[in-house]
């Protein structure tokens, strides 16, 4: 069974620009849930998507969004690009009975220059 | 409200050696706790959970972790180092059943003595 994957890899961007980043779960897997990782804060939480509905959300501003399709391939947004947002960006799937097994992907690596 | 504190955000050990790391976590609810492995360039692997039930929880690679209540820790432990295990381990809590959102520690970074 194909792990998660994610897409880009890396990405370079700059200020004022915006970037979509893509995840493709676990064949079967309904829920994704989407965390950045920077050396200064750590991993954090942005949000989780289960059916193609925002299921929790975590505390980034709403620059930050994300949307879940049919086949429960999940995309994340961020608009108007800062510095602070280079990062780290983890996509975890599991099956969504919230039994907190996430299976995370390699990741996307957003520099913002 | 939930947290996690690793103590130590860099450990060593020799190859060989007892590999301890301390895991505290702070929670509203009974949580569920989980030790995540990072190596360079990739992902978080998942080491083992516990969720409910026993208290000493084994999982990949002979890793092990023992939830104490009391205490509200989940160190994880092994035997033996093995240079393989050099990586970020990450302990994780989230808020149980329906839940799917971790909150992370910091890490501790494990390097391993040849």
């Amino acid at each position: 069974k194909a792990g998660v994957t994610q897409t880009p890899r890396y990405l370079i961007k700059t200020r004022g620009q915006q970037v979509t980043l893509s995840c493709s779960p676990i064949s079967g897997h309904r829920s994704v849930s989407w965390y950045q990782q920077t050396p200064g804060q750590g991993l954090q939480f942005l949000f989780e998507y289960f059916s193609e509905t925002q299921r929790n959300k975590g505390n980034f501003p709403g620059r930050f969004s994300g949307r879940q399709f049919s086949n429960s391939r999940s995309e994340m947004n961020v608009s108007t690009l800062e510095l602070g947002d280079s990062a780290l960006y983890l996509c975890a799937s599991s099956l969504g009975g919230g039994m907190g097994e996430q299976f995370f992907g390699p990741g996307t690596r957003l520099t913002v220059l | 409200a939930q947290s996690v504190t690793q103590l130590g955000s860099h450990v060593s050990v020799s190859e060989g050696a007892l590999v301890l790391l301390r895991c505290n976590y702070s929670s509203s609810v009974p949580p569920y706790l989980f030790w995540y492995v990072q190596y360079p360039n990739q992902g978080l692997q998942l080491l083992l959970k516990y969720t409910t039930g026993a208290t000493l929880v084994k999982g990949i690679n002979g890793f092990e972790a023992e939830f104490k209540k009391s205490e509200t820790s989940f160190h994880l432990t092994k035997p033996s180092a093995h240079m393989s295990d050099a990586a970020e381990y990450f302990c994780a809590v989230s808020e149980g059943a329906g839940a799917n959102n971790l909150f992370f520690g910091t890490g501790t970074r494990l390097t391993v003595i040849p």
